[in-house]
């Protein structure tokens, strides 16, 4: 059984520029949430996606959108980069069947913007 | 928004000692969960707890939710070094979203 797998492991961008991290969620579910991890923080929520439609934001601009395909798998755009970007980002996915919104977690991508 | 605090922020101990974290809050949640996250990782679920007084036990971990299901606290028996990890609860009110802690960073040393 499969878990949630995200790519790519790494990532290192300029400021300014654009980039898209990618998200296939765990057999069975079909809701992905993305999360901001900054050092020494707890994951922040970004947005949730359910049947192809962003269900929930969090307090993120614009400059961060995302899109989920019939395949249930996800992508985190953000554009325009800033310094502050740099993070782990983690996408999460849930299911009918999760207990109570328990999180089924991917690996991550480090992020790092100079 | 509901505010998740957790104490302590940071906790070094040797191995075999005991130790308690806290996780607590103004808000009463419908559920809270427990993750552990090892660097380079991402958390990964240890328990859900749903109601209150509710004690649950994972081999040397136990986990209670407060009678109010306002707090939580995750205790280890006998800490080993498998256990060094950032250890977060997170709970859900009336959202899908549930909003996490900042955690509490663990090191057993051997």
């Amino acid at each position: 059984d499969a878990g949630v797998t995200q790519s790519p492991t790494h990532l290192i961008k300029t400021r300014g520029q654009q980039v898209t991290l990618r998200c296939s969620p765990k057999s069975g579910h079909d809701t992905v949430s993305w999360y901001q991890q900054a050092l020494g923080q707890g994951p922040q929520f970004i947005f949730q996606y359910y049947e192809e439609e962003e269900r929930q934001r969090g307090n993120f601009p614009d400059r961060f959108s995302g899109h989920q395909f019939p395949n249930y798998s996800s992508e985190l755009n953000v554009n325009a980069l800033l310094l502050g970007d740099s993070a782990l980002y983690l996408c999460a996915s849930s299911g009918q069947t999760s207990y109570f919104n328990e999180q089924f977690f991917g690996p991550g991508t480090r992020l790092t913007v100079l | 928004t509901q505010l998740l605090e957790q104490s302590p922020q940071f906790l070094s101990i040797q191995e075999g000692e005991n130790l308690t974290v806290y996780c607590n809050s103004s808000s009463v949640f419908s559920s809270l969960q427990w993750y552990r996250q090892e660097p380079g990782e991402g958390p990964v679920l240890l328990v859900t707890v749903v109601t209150g007084g509710e004690v649950k036990k994972l081999k040397r971990l136990t986990f209670q939710f407060g009678d109010a299901r306002k707090d939580s606290s995750l205790h280890i028996t006998a800490a080993q070094p498998g256990d060094t990890g950032l250890y977060l609860c997170a709970a859900s009110g009336g959202s899908y979203i549930p909003t996490f802690g900042r955690g509490t960073s663990l090191i057993v040393h051997p």
